[in-house]
């Protein structure tokens, strides 16, 4: 069954730094494009970044770029967001998303049931 | 802000038809990017509805359908039902931003 499942979220003071994982399983993660997706509290969902198979090249949101890096480790079939320079307004659930093909800009098919950051003092 | 526009909320009563507007523009829809759709139940993780413009993933109903013209794409649903009510979202890419970008969301109530 291809399955992801987020950990390391939880509570942050303004100006900290959180790193949130995302374990896959279930299909040959090197091959995918994955991604981060967050929603705010009672708001619409938002794309953070996005990083290919390989992990050379990655993307971001102009609300994070500078502060989130995404990376992936593909030997442990895992994926990361290190959150640095915490802002109130990045307190939302982040899930892991994976692009359904493999290759293009293609719709995300699998999502993992999200982990919630709160940033506040 | 989201650069995809989508009525905020929609309803029907059980077994009619609604639609859900996604309207983009020039550098995204209008670009030629496909449009995906996604349904949200309370409490959940996003569903993937419809991807490609028009395509359904397995084990999706008949009943929702997607299509795309111009700047703009649509999600429709026939014959409604009572579990359809829940929030949905378009996502497309956009080449000013260089990035995926989901519209602002609409809730589907059931009356």
């Amino acid at each position: 069954e291809v399955q992801l499942l987020e950990s390391g979220g939880g509570l942050a003071q303004p100006g900290g730094s959180l790193r949130l994982s995302c374990a896959a399983s279930g299909f040959t993660f090197s091959s995918y494009v994955m991604s981060w997706v967050r929603q705010a509290p009672g708001k619409g969902l938002e794309w953070v970044s996005a990083i290919t198979g390989s992990g050379g090249s990655t993307y971001y949101a102009d609300s994070v770029k500078g502060r989130l890096t995404i990376s992936r480790d593909n030997s442990k079939n895992t994926l990361y967001l290190q959150m640095n320079s915490l802002r109130a307004e990045d307190t939302a659930v982040y899930y892991c998303a994976k692009v359904r093909a493999a290759a293009g800009l293609d719709a995300f098919d699998i999502w993992g049931q999200g982990t919630m950051v709160t940033v506040s003092s | 802000q989201s650069v995809l526009t989508q009525p905020p909320s929609v309803s029907g009563a059980p077994g009619q038809r609604v639609t859900i507007s996604c309207t983009g523009s020039s550098s995204n829809i209008g670009a030629g990017y496909d449009v995906h759709w996604y349904q949200q139940l309370p409490g959940t993780a996003p569903k993937l509805l419809i991807y490609g413009n028009s395509n359904r993933p397995s084990g999706v109903p008949d009943r929702f359908s997607g299509s795309k013209s111009g700047t703009s794409a649509s999600l429709a649903i026939t014959g409604l039902q009572a579990e359809d009510e829940a929030d949905y979202y378009c996502l497309s890419y956009d080449s000013s931003l260089s990035g995926y970008v989901f519209g602002t969301g609409t809730k589907v109530t059931v009356l």
